[in-house]
């Protein structure tokens, strides 16, 4: 498996306070997504990132902001946590998505509950 | 907006049967990639299969194989030999060639009955 780790994997927070998640990768690569898992929706992307401080924004990118200052970190930061986040998280890696011999590869998940 | 569509939210199939999985997605690219991932209890996601949009040719590992229709934009997974392994949740996915963005679709979930 491509080394990928998520931290924390379970947390249980209240509305209103800072939240951080963080994705740590040992291959070196380039691409790092954020995704959302929530029931019937699939995966949503919430924030990708192309370089170090290289990011952009995915389709539910609203309350959430990431940051790269490293290329093996990815941190995913709820400012304010609302119910509506919710969710399931995941981080992703890629060297280089579109290659054949370079898939996504998947951390474990962030089970993230807001209360 | 590109979307992808799995219009089945569970399929079941007997174990050692051939299922078939449906996904249709829309997108005005004409070089794009499409995946399927499957995602067990474990919540551990996994790549079954990939085809690239402009490989005529299905793309088929060991027991999974699609059925690529780029006219119709459809791209369907056929699993034979079901075993019980295969249980889990089916994604389908679309990745834009321009940005590297994935768009997911909602998912199937299989049963494998003994």
């Amino acid at each position: 498996d491509a080394g990928i780790t998520q931290s924390p994997r379970h947390k249980v927070t209240e509305t209103g306070t800072p939240v951080t998640l963080r994705c740590h990768q040992t291959e070196n690569h380039r691409y790092m997504y954020w995704y959302r898992q929530d029931p019937g929706h699939g995966l949503r992307l919430i924030h990708y990132s192309y370089g170090v401080k290289d990011t952009d924004k995915g389709e539910v990118s609203d309350g959430y902001s990431v940051s790269r200052s490293k290329t093996e970190d990815f941190l995913l930061t709820l400012e304010s946590a609302t119910s509506s986040q919710t969710s399931v998280y995941f981080c992703a890696i890629s060297e280089s998505p579109g290659r054949n011999n370079s898939p996504l590869h998947f951390g474990n998940g962030t089970r993230l509950t807001v209360t | 907006a590109q979307t992808v569509t799995q219009s089945q939210p569970e399929m079941s199939v007997q174990e050692a049967e051939t299922v078939t999985l449906s996904c249709t997605y829309d997108t005005s690219e004409s070089d794009y990639y499409l995946f399927w991932y499957k995602q067990p209890p474990s919540r551990q996601m996994i790549l079954v299969i990939r085809q690239e949009a402009y490989k005529q040719q299905n793309a088929t590992e060991n027991r999974f194989s699609v059925n690529f229709q780029k006219a119709a934009k459809s791209f369907s997974l056929k699993i034979s030999d079901s075993q019980l392994g295969d249980a889990a949740m089916y994604f389908c996915a679309y990745l834009m060639d321009s940005n590297y963005q994935l768009i997911w679709g909602a998912g199937t979930k299989l049963i494998i009955k003994p």
